[in-house]
């Protein structure tokens, strides 16, 4: 069955220092996406990239984030200078269509650790 | 604002009863849903989904109810199992927008 794989699993960083967390979606999917979720709480929307470009963004994908599709298959979240509250599960998820009828299938996930 | 959220954060079942999960959401124009599981350090899973000109959906044990007229959506999951233990989120997407909105979650306990 196809899935959506993240790497890495586990990222600890230095306050300060830049993270790409790396996504490899469901290969005939147009849609993509990432998500977080702080320890205990619920899934957040961060961005959705269609056609090489951010389709939406929320409040929390501020200017220190971005995403990269460098090639056919990987999809990227670069954080550049990580803060203390950064640390989260970072979730990417794909998806063939978007809206109504449109399943998004999630990675394992990266937790991402700022000390 | 938009927001899906939860009437219980944990319910706890005997293995072999049914399990109600519930979830309000409050964005009138969300036109499709979908509940995930999710385990211990693994990303949500998709359980069952359903659009919003449905009332009701049926799964291999589980069956989503949707109520436009109160908000409400819940997840019926039959004769639970231990391997049903794991917290259960709703997720609505608003029409038009390309994103999922979350719930806060309710973490299913399946007592032996």
């Amino acid at each position: 069955e196809p899935e959506v794989t993240q790497t890495p699993s586990h990222q600890v960083t230095q306050m300060g220092q830049e993270v790409i967390l790396r996504c490899v979606p469901i290969s005939n999917h147009l849609y993509f996406y990432w998500y977080r979720q702080i320890l205990g709480q619920k899934v957040e929307f961060l961005v959705s990239f269609y056609n090489n470009e951010i389709s939406e963004k929320s409040e929390i994908f501020d200017d220190q984030f971005s995403v990269e599709r460098p090639d056919g298959s990987n999809f990227t979240l670069k954080i550049r200078s990580t803060k203390l509250e950064d640390s989260a599960m970072y979730f990417c998820a794909s998806s063939f269509l978007t809206g109504m009828n449109t399943e998004a299938f999630f990675g394992q996930g990266t937790r991402l650790t700022v000390v | 604002g938009e927001s899906v959220g939860l009437h219980l954060p944990t319910l706890s079942v005997q293995e072999g009863d049914n399990s109600i999960i519930n979830c309000a959401y409050s964005n009138s124009a969300s036109d499709y849903f979908i509940w995930y599981k999710q385990e211990s350090g693994k990303g949500p899973q998709f359980i069952i989904d359903i659009r919003s000109n449905m009332d009701k959906r049926q799964g291999q044990r589980v069956t989503v109810l949707l109520n436009k007229t109160v908000k409400h959506l819940s997840l019926q999951i039959a004769a639970t199992q231990p391997g049903d233990s794991a917290v259960y989120f709703c997720a609505e997407n608003i029409w038009g927008a390309q994103k999922l909105v979350f719930g806060q979650g309710t973490r299913l306990t399946i007592n032996p």
